[in-house]
């Protein structure tokens, strides 16, 4: 079974910083992976989405990575900004008996500090 | 814009009652899904539908019910019969099913709480 582990579950930084989020998984044949971005009592907006042929994709300041042999991604978040503050969720699309699947990771709970 | 509307975003039932949530889409998305959201759990599928008129269970099916009967519209039901109904739940959409190289596109969520 396909388990997405999101560490740590909770990060504070000041703004300015550039942080990592990390996420992994334990089954790297995988179709994609995704990262959102979720802020409270909010829906999940799609950041990124790598392909499993890719090994990253930016947009802005987000730069996702993926490594599927070492079943690992990170999030890197270039001069963080108190804006940035939300919950980061990595989910992978991967195909099981019953088809293709999504299995999110609970998420890294961002603080940026003005 | 185009995008997923979920309604209402508070509901209150009481014990024993069945209720629906709704969720359309205007993106001209074939698949939609239902997730429920708990603290500390992560979102787990409930239901997802990877064209009109079909729907297949995901991993929380039990105590709910769907239905397709348009592209744009997949309501859910909370039946009496759901142990532990109070969560936050989310519908999503994707041009494709099972997002399968397609980004998965998500409403602002309905909290239902159930006393």
């Amino acid at each position: 079974k396909q388990e997405v582990t999101q560490i740590p579950a909770a990060l504070s930084v000041p703004e300015g910083e550039n942080l990592v989020l990390n996420c992994s998984f334990t089954d790297s044949a995988i179709y994609n992976l995704q990262w959102f971005r979720q802020d409270p009592g909010k829906g999940l907006t799609s950041l990124l989405l790598i392909q499993s042929s890719q090994r990253e994709q930016t947009s802005g300041r987000l730069n996702a990575s993926l490594d599927k042999s070492s079943g690992r991604s990170t999030l890197y978040i270039a001069a963080s900004q108190p804006g940035d503050s939300a919950t980061y969720l990595c989910a992978v699309t991967y195909y099981s008996n019953s088809g293709y699947a999504l299995n999110f990771g609970k998420g890294t709970s961002l603080l940026v500090t003005p | 814009d185009g995008g997923i509307t979920q309604s209402p975003k508070y509901l209150f039932r009481k014990e024993g009652q069945n209720v629906t949530l709704s969720c359309e889409q205007n993106l001209n998305h074939d698949a939609m899904y239902w997730y429920r959201q708990d603290p500390g759990q992560g979102l787990r599928l409930i239901y997802y539908s990877q064209i009109v008129n079909d729907f297949q269970k995901g991993d929380i099916a039990e105590g709910y019910s769907v239905s397709r009967e348009k592209k744009e519209s997949f309501p859910l039901t909370v039946t009496s019969a759901q142990k532990n109904p109070t969560a936050f739940y989310l519908c999503a959409s994707s041009l494709t099913g099972r997002s399968y190289n397609s980004p998965l596109h998500f409403g602002n969520g309905t909290r239902l709480t159930v006393t």
